[in-house]
């Protein structure tokens, strides 16, 4: 158990739909990093968030985004879902921002869209 | 663009048996990192290279870096059937983006 939550477990929607992923960061940690793993694309990284504000950017679409809360955890909202986004989502934090820092993931949402 | 090429991307291997996974990049890079994954299951973090020439063992299993070849390796020895898993390799850049290998799948036969 690397301390990182991640609700819900799974989640079933239909095309077109919007849902929010919920990520705890271990206690401590002050980054949290959000994945998609899908069969055709891997393992991609997504967005970065610390303490609060944006750090770095990958493979994200414009029709998702994050954020985090004063309370540390974060939120990914993923809207006009297509069947293609249908992955395992990840949440990984760490205690720093910068590129030393070891990541925790958490145990993940999958995401089946219909 | 940035290239993280594993191999093998599947390994059947004999219980007792030594064995090393590749992991290639086309940039500059002095952070790499080592997962395993069970089926259904999350990353879990092997090791973490920090800079040319690290070396890290953790039992059975061994990671080196070599960042002026762009390889890192992990070596398995003695392999036992736990080990089965797929192996992950990431690449760190600067921006603290991560790129993830194919990942190498491993099945280990008494």
């Amino acid at each position: 158990d690397s301390g990182v939550t991640q609700t819900p477990k799974h989640l079933i929607t239909a095309t077109g739909q919007r849902v929010t992923l919920r990520c705890s960061p271990r206690s401590g940690d002050l980054s949290v990093y959000w994945y998609q793993q899908s069969l055709d694309q891997g393992l991609q990284f997504l967005i970065q968030y610390y303490n609060g504000e944006e750090r770095a950017k990958g493979n994200i679409l414009e029709r998702f985004s994050a954020q985090q809360f004063p309370d540390l955890h974060s939120e990914l909202n993923l809207s006009s879902l297509e069947l293609g986004d249908s992955a395992l989502y990840f949440c990984a934090s760490s205690f720093g921002q910068g590129i030393y820092n070891e990541q925790f993931f958490g145990p993940g949402t999958r995401l089946t869209v219909l | 663009e940035l290239k993280v090429e594993q191999n093998p991307l599947f390994l059947s291997m004999q219980e007792g048996k030594n064995y090393t996974i590749y992991c290639n990049y086309s940039t500059t890079s002095d952070r790499l990192y080592w997962y395993r994954q069970d089926p259904g299951k999350s990353l879990e973090s092997l090791f973490v290279l920090l800079s040319n020439g690290a070396v890290k063992q953790e039992g059975r299993l061994m990671a080196s870096l070599d960042t002026k070849a762009r390889l890192s390796t992990l070596h398995i020895t003695a392999a036992v059937h736990d080990l089965s898993a797929t192996y992950f390799c990431a690449v760190g850049l600067n921006n603290n983006d991560m790129r993830f290998g194919a990942g190498t799948r491993l099945t280990v036969k008494p």
